[in-house]
């Protein structure tokens, strides 16, 4: 079963604008991770926050970490046509317990951006 | 250094018939996670290996199976395959010690079960 629910589903935007898409989690985790997935491909790590940390930036990648809300966004400034691909948050629930190696993923977003 | 390698890249089988695929890690990293993709279910985690030890499993058929070499290589392996097998499978690679660690993933093996 999946930990995460991400919206929106699915979004569409122009070139230049901003991109925001956010995930939902139902337990504790030690970190959320996201990913890039392009038309069915390998995942690409984006960026890791963890559950201490409120926000983080890479580049033009924004993530936000509520824990107390169990939820994150990730934005994506001034969008290129580049950025189009499937986009995914991932927990790691091991808080209190042996979940090795696993991610719990949600269901993603896609997204599309129109030159 | 390398990324995560997924050999091989596309696989056609027959039903009833067995596969491997095989991950090889990012140079250092000693955790291999494997995961199943498809449209209905997402990503599903399968299971994960450190040291050649499996320490967790996710919630599938005896039919999947993996291990762990001592080169951190790791392969899995699917007998008796079914149609709904047919999945993206991808491998994860990570340092596998402490709480916050990146998971990397390979480009994935495309399996299509007829």
């Amino acid at each position: 079963s999946q930990q995460g629910e991400e919206d929106p589903q699915a979004l569409s935007i122009q070139e230049g604008e901003n991109a925001t898409m956010n995930c939902s989690y139902k337990t504790s985790i030690n970190n959320l991770q996201w990913y890039r997935q392009n038309s069915g491909r390998g995942l690409v790590h984006l960026i890791l926050i963890r559950s201490n940390e409120r926000e983080k930036h890479s580049g033009r990648l924004r993530v936000t970490l509520d824990t107390s809300k169990k939820s994150s966004s990730l934005l994506i400034t001034a969008s290129r046509a580049a950025d189009t691909a499937s986009y995914f948050c991932a927990t790691d629930a091991r808080a209190g317990g042996t979940s090795y190696g696993k991610l719990t993923f949600g269901q993603g977003t896609i997204l599309t951006v129109h030159p | 250094k390398a990324g995560v390698t997924q050999t091989p890249r596309y696989l056609i089988k027959t039903r009833g018939q067995q596969v491997t695929l095989s991950c090889s890690p990012i140079s250092g990293h000693r955790s291999v996670s494997w995961y199943q993709q498809t449209p209905g279910q997402g990503l599903q985690f399968l299971f994960e290996y450190f040291s050649e030890t499996q320490r967790n499993k996710g919630n599938f058929p005896g039919r999947f199976s993996g291990r762990q070499f001592s080169n951190s290589r790791s392969e899995m392996n699917v007998s008796t395959l079914e149609l709904g097998d047919s999945a993206l499978y991808l491998c994860a690679s990570s340092l596998g010690r402490g709480t916050n660690t990146e998971a990397f993933f390979g480009q994935g093996t495309r399996l299509t079960v007829v």
